[in-house]
C-alpha cells in the first residue's frame, strides 16, 4: 500500500488530454512539493515535472502539473503513442523523513 | 553529461549480503545528495536511503533500517549500497539517483542492477 494514491491505469486515444491524480495528506503533498516521474520498461525512470509544475528542459510542455491541498495531478495533452509508460508521483513525508511515491499509473493509449 | 553507472547486482541467498556500487560522472559529486530507489518485479518505485554530499546526513526507508546501508566515497566519485540480511522481498532492480532541487526530485538516474535474492 503506497503512501500516495495514483489510479493504476489510465487511457487515451492519440491527441486527447488525460490526468493522471496522485492523493496524499498533510505530511507529504499538503506542506511539500509533487515531482513527477516517467518510467518505461527497461529503462531508467525519468523526471517529468518537479515542483508542483515545472519542467525540466527537454520536457515537452503538453505535459503540465498542477497541485492543490493534498492532492496533485498530471495532464497530458495532445497524446502521443510514445507516451504509454507508467506515470509516478513524489513527494517528501515529513513524518516518516522520507521520499514516498504514488504506487504508479500504466497509461495505455489505444 | 551526467552519468551514474551501478554494479554489484546479481544472486544473493536469503540471509546473505550484497553491495551495490554506483559511479558518478559529468558533475560535481560531493556537491549532491545521492539516493537508491528500487522496483520489485511488478511493482511501483520504493524509496530505499538518501546520504548528503559530505556523507554526514543519512535519510533510510523505516522498512530497511538496520539492513541496508548506505555510503558514499567522493575520492571515487561512487555512491554504495550494503545490503545485509537480504530477503526474498528485496529481490528487485535498484537504481542510484542523483537529488535534483527538492527533496523528492531525482534528476538522473542510472539504469539499475538487478539484485535476486534466492536459494
Amino acid at each position: 500500500q503506497s503512501v500516495l494514491t495514483q489510479p493504476p491505469s489510465a487511457s487515451g486515444t492519440p491527441g486527447q488530454r488525460v490526468t493522471i491524480s496522485c492523493s496524499g495528506s498533510s505530511s507529504n503533498i499538503g506542506s511539500n512539493t509533487v515531482n513527477w516521474y516517467q518510467h518505461l520498461p527497461g529503462t531508467a525512470p525519468k523526471l517529468l515535472i518537479y515542483s508542483n509544475n515545472q519542467r525540466p528542459s527537454g520536457v515537452p510542455d503538453r505535459f503540465s502539473g498542477s497541485k492543490s491541498g493534498t492532492s496533485a495531478s498530471l495532464a497530458i495533452s495532445g497524446l502521443q503513442s510514445e507516451d504509454e509508460a507508467d506515470y509516478y508521483c513524489a513527494a517528501w513525508d515529513d513524518s516518516l523523513n522520507g521520499v514516498v511515491f504514488g504506487g504508479g499509473t500504466k497509461l495505455t493509449v489505444l | 553529461q551526467v552519468q551514474l553507472v551501478e554494479s554489484g547486482g546479481g544472486l544473493g541467498k536469503p540471509g546473505g549480503s550484497l553491495r551495490l556500487s554506483c559511479a558518478a560522472s559529468g558533475f560535481t559529486f560531493s556537491d549532491y545528495y545521492m539516493s537508491w530507489i528500487r522496483q520489485a518485479p511488478g511493482k511501483g518505485l520504493e524509496w530505499v536511503s538518501y546520504i548528503s554530499g559530505s556523507g554526514s546526513t543519512i535519510y533510510s526507508a523505516d522498512s530497511l533500517k538496520g539492513r541496508f546501508t548506505i555510503s558514499r566515497d567522493n575520492a571515487k566519485n561512487s555512491l554504495y549500497l550494503q545490503m545485509n540480511s537480504l530477503r526474498a522481498e528485496d529481490t528487485a532492480v535498484y537504481y542510484c539517483a542523483k537529488r535534483g532541487f527538492g527533496e523528492s526530485v531525482f534528476d538522473y538516474w542510472g539504469q539499475g542492477a538487478l539484485v535476486t535474492v534466492s536459494s
